[in-house]
Order: C-alpha cells, then structure tokens, then sequence
C-alpha cells in the first residue's frame, strides 16, 4: 500500500484477554517500529525490527508484551493478559534502512485499545 | 538519561502570525532530530529534519533551529493557517546507524485562531 496500514483502527477489550495488533509497513521498508501513546502524551518506544530481527526491544514494559516480524514485512505486536494501563494509542512506524539517512518514520494511523 | 522535553504544552495564535515552539533535549550525543505533526486521529506526520552539523533548515514555511550549546530545538511556522493546528513533537536520535530509536516529547498543541 501507500502508507503504513494498521489494523484494527480500535480494539475493546475485557481485563484478562489477549489482544493482537497488526501492522503493514510501506513496501520495500525494511525497519519497522512500535510506539505506544498513552493521552496526551508523547510516543513511547516500544519495540525496533530491522527485517524479521528485533535488535532493539527494551521499551516493551513487561513480559506480556511481545511481537513479531514474518518476511520482512508484516509485524504482530501481541498483549497478553491485558491490563487497564494498557489503554493507548499503538503506533507502528516504517523507514527505509537506517544508516543511509533516511531515519525518518512514516507512521500508521494506530490502533487505539481500551481495556475495560 | 536520554529525554526530550517541551517548555510549553499549548499554543495559541491568530492566524496569519508566526508560531514557535520548543524543545530542549538532554542527550549531548543526538546528532539527527526530527519534527512531527500530529492530528487528532492520525499518526504523527514527518515535518523537517535537521542533523547535529547544521544550524538551521528550512522547509515550506518551516524553519528548525538548533543551538547544541543550550541543548535546544525549535520549529518555526510562517503565516500560520487553521490547517497548521495539531500536536507537535520534536524527537532525537542518539545514534545514528544504530537502533534507530526515536525519542519523543510530550508534544506542544498548536490552536490557530482564525
């Protein structure tokens, strides 16, 4: 597609289940990012793939949050157990191979989750 | 410890003034930063970037200003326009090369006032 493409634009869902959330980077980009916003706030840093390899994931704040990256292109960002604290905007974000000057990210437009 | 911070947290101007809005980084070593704007709604959206061996950039009716001395970051919009309101964050990242992790502000909203 043209743009990062995340799915679902929304996700409710009760304290205790899983939740799965999709991302669609722009064709041809091999970095990929998840960010979460919590409101009002700014972008925190969640998880970075460099093609299906997560060399950077210190911002995932606890063990029920994990993700994946399958042939270079789609990523599942996946929460398990979900808790209330969790209600945020996800982000995902794709660039170009990082290094050669063009670090700057194209966002989707997120997926907000509202656990009740 | 790597932050990047914002000195005011709401804007408002008349529209066809100039807006300016802030940013202070604590990371000496960020040597690329990067401005978004972001609706309400959407993803943030790429702005102007500027590296750490220039001073100034400019771009359509943006200007990004950066004085390392100070640790300081700002985003210039000429003639602002209704269209210019939205969140605004500065984000940095401290190595270039690396894991190419950005780090945001909290954001400044931006009210243009017709």
């Amino acid at each position: 597609g043209a743009g990062v493409s995340q799915s679902p634009s929304n996700k409710v869902t009760e304290k205790g289940k899983d939740v799965e959330l999709r991302c669609d980077p722009i064709s041809g980009h091999t970095a990929l990012y998840w960010y979460r916003q919590s409101l009002g706030q700014g972008l925190e840093f969640l998880i970075y793939f460099q093609g299906n390899s997560a060399p950077d994931k210190s911002g995932l704040p606890s063990d029920r949050f994990s993700a994946e990256r399958t042939g270079g292109s789609v990523s599942t960002l996946t929460i398990q157990r979900t808790q209330q604290e969790d209600s945020a905007v996800y982000l995902c974000a794709s660039s170009l191979v990082p290094g050669t000057g063009a670090e700057k990210l194209f966002f989707g437009s997120g997926t907000q989750l509202s656990v009740l | 410890g790597e932050s990047v911070g914002l000195h005011l947290p709401t804007l408002s101007v008349q529209e066809g003034d100039n807006s300016i809005i802030n940013c202070a980084y604590s990371n000496s070593a960020s040597d690329y930063f990067i401005w978004y704007k972001q609706e309400s709604g959407k993803g943030p959206q790429f702005i102007i970037d500027i590296r750490s061996n220039m001073d100034k950039r400019q771009g359509q009716r943006v200007t990004v200003l950066l004085n390392k001395t100070v640790k300081h970051l700002s985003l210039q919009i000429a003639a602002t326009q209704p269209g210019d309101s939205a969140v605004y964050f500065c984000a940095e990242n401290p190595v270039l090369g690396g894991s190419e992790k950005l780090v945001f502000g909290k954001g400044t909203k931006l009210t243009v006032n017709p």
